[in-house]
């Protein structure tokens, strides 16, 4: 069962404009919520994260935005950079459980 | 501090055989996940392991198990392969149990022809 869906399997930008990665989920125990970057022949790296009572978290470029009536979560990259470029993977999870979405290849055309 | 390491980084397996996997988690680190990711399918987790117990189980068949060391030291063994088996398998480590926020190693590619 997909409980964490990110719908596009792809994404290109050109450099400079905004990145808008979406996942949704459907567990709404889950009150923790990340975003993983994957570059290829590496593991996923922690990118940035937000708890459920919050609706926006921010670092740097990147900005995560929760609607939790809606149970959707997006991350903006802003401007997007051709080193952005990788497979983006959302998270969500609660005490008990973490579950990941099927990811979304970014690319960040210069 | 070294991240988490993970050995073979690639290999290749026939149907019907056993592998083992080996994860060293950060120093430190106590909690050991193991996921498997496959196209389209995301990580999909198997278990975690904390203080040499499992501790949590996805939903593998009993073909897929691990162990934990009393150094942390995660292996995963996958008996009478399967070709479905084929994907990246992923470990992460983390400071406590269900850590909210893991580690991952670079993963190990299994190919099972």
């Amino acid at each position: 069962d997909q409980q964490v869906k990110q719908n596009s399997p792809s994404l290109s930008v050109q450099e400079g404009r905004i990145s808008i990665l979406n996942c949704d989920y459907t567990n709404s125990m889950f009150d923790y919520f990340l975003w993983y970057k994957k570059y290829p022949a590496e593991g996923p790296t922690f990118l940035i994260s937000i708890s459920s009572i919050k609706d926006k978290n921010e670092d740097g470029r990147f900005t995560v935005f929760l609607n939790k009536s809606a149970k959707h979560l997006s991350l903006h990259i802003v401007p997007s950079q051709p080193g952005d470029s990788a497979v983006y993977f959302c998270a969500a999870s609660n005490n008990n459980d973490m579950r990941f979405g099927a990811g979304t290849r970014l690319t960040v055309k210069p | 501090k070294a991240g988490v390491t993970q050995t073979p980084r690639y290999l290749i397996k026939t149907r019907g055989q056993q592998v083992t996997l080996s994860c060293s988690p950060i120093s430190g680190h106590r909690s050991v996940s193991w996921y498997q990711q496959t196209p389209g399918q995301g990580l999909q987790f198997l278990f975690e392991y904390f203080s040499e117990t499992q501790r949590n189980k996805g939903n593998f068949p009993g073909r897929f198990s691990g162990r934990q060391f009393s150094n942390s030291r995660s292996e995963m063994n996958v008996s009478t392969l399967e070709l479905g088996d084929s994907a990246l398998y992923l470990c992460a480590s983390s400071l406590v149990l269900q850590g909210r926020e893991q580690f991952f190693g670079p993963g190990t590619r299994l190919t099972v022809l």
